[in-house]
């Protein structure tokens, strides 16, 4: 099925272990981002692509890297895993920002103790 | 900068009720604007969107209109259904906002049979 795939769908780490959360869309999408979702605060906005070889950063983007190697692929690295880190992230691709909307993916609960 | 404020939740009504959830923005120009749905343990969707002053974006029964001279965007739905239960995200996407998105906090509806 066509649309954004992410892995795992729950995680557990302890404080200071890294680890790589994925996400991947098949829709031949040229932007991608990560947000991360906190009660009460909505969504924030960590890291974000306009194509392969670009990134850049959003709101909230200390803690963690991206890359983004293909036009499929955009993985988020959690450094050293903080209790603050614990939320629920989401990844999200467009073809073009103004025109349909962002494809979600169905999310990472993340939790770091 | 540009912003969105959309009322706290949440908001509660009985089956058949009439819907609004208010959302205001900040923005220079000509923003794009949307209203995402997030189900329980799932990804945001795209609801509806309006592009430019007096759109009226309309799915599944839900309707919101770009109101420049108010800068509103409110969402309303003549009679819910407990299906309706969800978080309600309004969204502005700037005119040179290369596509980001602006959140809203989130509404949360609860629909009681």
């Amino acid at each position: 099925n066509a649309g954004v795939t992410q892995t795992p769908k729950f995680q557990v780490l302890k404080t200071g272990q890294s680890m790589t959360l994925q996400c991947a869309q098949d829709m031949n999408h040229e932007y991608m981002s990560w947000y991360r979702q906190d009660p009460g605060m909505g969504l924030r906005l960590i890291h974000y692509s306009v194509g392969a070889g670009i990134t850049d950063q959003g709101e909230v983007p200390n803690g963690y890297n991206v890359s983004r190697s293909t036009t499929e692929d955009f993985p988020l690295r959690l450094l050293s895993a903080a209790p603050s880190q614990t939320s629920v992230y989401f990844c999200a691709s467009s073809y073009s920002g103004q025109g349909p909307g962002y494809t979600f993916g169905s999310g990472t609960r993340l939790t770091v103790v | 900068g540009n912003s969105v404020t959309q009322m706290e939740g949440p908001v509660t009504l009985s089956e058949e009720a009439f819907l609004t959830i208010n959302c205001t923005y900040t923005a220079t120009g000509y923003p794009s604007l949307f209203w995402y749905v997030q189900y329980p343990g799932e990804g945001l969707q795209l609801l509806l969107k309006a592009t430019k002053a007096d759109d009226k974006g309309s799915n599944k029964g839900f309707e919101a209109t770009y109101r420049k001279e108010t800068t509103s965007f409110h969402l309303e739905k003549g009679s819910v259904q407990v299906s309706d239960s969800a978080v309600y995200f309004c969204a502005l996407m700037g005119a040179d906002s290369n596509y980001q998105l602006i959140w809203g906090a989130g509404t949360k509806l609860i629909i009681k049979p």
